[in-house]
């Protein structure tokens, strides 16, 4: 099992500029989540699906942020445009239904928007 | 309100010895579950220890114990015998079962542990 795959795994971009953050969740995962990490605020969920269907968005910061999980083993988290204050390391986490086992993590994206 | 609460910024523990880090949480929600986690500097979310709110005993992986005490709302991770490698950033979760929002984990912010030789 290669656990949750995040792409990529730095990321700098300009002011402006469209960021699109990946993720693979562990097969068979009925669940996936994306958080975002700061200093300032810790981990903060932004969205989660539940069978590639979205079902809790209200943690995305604003209309700039989108997400999307077209099918089962791929997601996407796109930020247009960003922004400095975007700057943050970004994870996908992935569970089956009960979460009992604990949510798998990816490596996190770490993005720098200068 | 905040939902996790831990209340040390940072722990020092000498190798070898156990160490208790805390967390209390706020619910009102009878079904819920709390996790910990553990982020090494390299900075990847490692899985600990899961407690269910209906678990009548305290949950055991390896040398990680949780302390759950449900009328105190307290959920507290020890470690036993701590090694170098425990130096991270501990994190406490709540995940609320009931409502429209299942399976979301809220974070606490953290507390650092450095394990010293």
């Amino acid at each position: 099992d290669a656990g949750v795959i995040q792409s990529p795994r730095h990321e700098v971009t300009e002011m402006g500029q469209e960021v699109t953050l990946r993720c693979k969740p562990i097969s068979g995962h009925d669940y996936l989540f994306w958080y975002r990490q700061t200093m300032m605020r810790g981990l903060e969920l932004l969205i989660y699906f539940n069978n590639n269907v979205p079902i809790d968005d209200s943690g995305m910061p604003e209309d700039r942020f989108s997400a999307k999980m077209p099918n089962a083993s791929f997601s996407t988290l796109k930020i247009q445009p960003s922004e400095p204050r975007d700057s943050a390391v970004y994870f996908c986490a992935s569970s089956l239904w009960a979460g009992e086992g604990g949510y798998t993590f990816g490596s996190g994206t770490r993005l720098t928007v200068v | 309100a905040q939902k996790i609460t831990q209340t040390q910024p940072g722990m020092f523990v000498q190798e070898k010895e156990a160490v208790t880090l805390d967390c209390t949480y706020d619910t009102s929600d009878p079904s819920y579950g709390l996790f910990w986690y553990k982020q090494p500097s390299s900075g990847e979310m490692i899985f600990l220890i899961y407690q269910g709110s209906y678990d009548q005993q305290n949950a055991t992986e390896g040398r990680y114990s949780l302390n759950f005490q449900k009328a105190r709302k307290s959920a507290n991770l020890v470690i036993s015998a701590s090694q170098l490698g425990d130096s991270a950033m501990y994190f406490c979760a709540m995940r609320e079962d009931s409502g429209g929002s299942n399976y979301k984990l809220t974070f606490g912010k953290g507390t650092l542990l450095t394990v010293n030789p």
